[in-house]
């Protein structure tokens, strides 16, 4: 079993819908919890972080953690053609370099 | 990409050859790390590198050495390529400051091995 858990996709909504995206992980020391964006044939790019559990939100996306359930999510309000990209997860432990990433999600938002 | 080139973008090889790929930042940053990234597997950590001669080894680093003889360059090194190492390869830089949440990549450089 890896260590991170990420539903491939693709998933499909139409512009404007509410997108959830989500991992799930089995390791209890997993303390940083990332989400990146990567576009066809670019690199990630950080969207947001989040520090243990709680919300965090930054414009239209929203940031959860539940560490109980050991489950992140991603929202995304409004949702627009230019969201259509995968959507990856990373985690690490407090006190180490190394990230392990989820497999990530392939979004296409239908205009 | 925040400062953050790789070469080649894109090579072709042969099986037992050689092969370097490069990355530059111009941000400082202490931390380099190098991924590659394959269907089903997402990004995985090879070998990362905390300051110059410091590196450690990622979870897929056999066939792999890396070396770091300057801040802003990080070497990746495929001693003999073989098919198994074609991938999309990313570095990566993060900074001690930010207590490593953020880690920001490179555009990929894409390695075939024929």
């Amino acid at each position: 079993q890896k260590e991170v858990e990420q539903d491939p996709g693709p998933l499909s909504v139409p512009e404007g819908a509410i997108v959830s995206l989500n991992c799930t992980y089995s390791n209890s020391a997993f303390q940083y919890f990332m989400w990146y964006r990567q576009y066809s044939r670019k690199g990630p790019e950080l969207l947001m972080y989040t520090y243990s559990s709680g919300n965090k939100e930054d414009g239209r996306f929203t940031a959860q953690v539940d560490k109980s359930s050991k489950y992140i999510s991603l929202f995304i309000r409004d949702s627009q053609p230019s969201d259509s990209a995968t959507y990856l997860c990373a985690m690490f432990p407090s006190g180490t370099y190394k990230y392990i990433f989820g497999t990530g999600t392939r979004l296409k938002v239908l205009a | 990409d925040a400062g953050i080139t790789q070469s080649p973008r894109h090579k072709v090889t042969e099986t037992g050859t050689p092969v370097t790929l490069r990355c530059h930042q111009t941000e400082n940053h202490r931390y380099m790390y190098w991924y590659r990234q394959d269907p089903g597997h997402g990004l995985r950590l090879i070998h990362y590198s905390y300051g110059v001669k410091d590196t450690d080894k990622g979870e897929v680093s056999d066939g792999y050495s890396v070396s770091r003889s300057k801040t802003e360059d990080f070497l990746l090194t495929l001693e003999s390529a073989t098919s198994s190492q074609t991938s999309v390869y990313f570095c990566a830089i993060g900074a001690r400051g930010q207590g490593l949440r953020e880690q920001y990549f490179g555009p990929g450089t894409r390695l075939t091995v024929t």
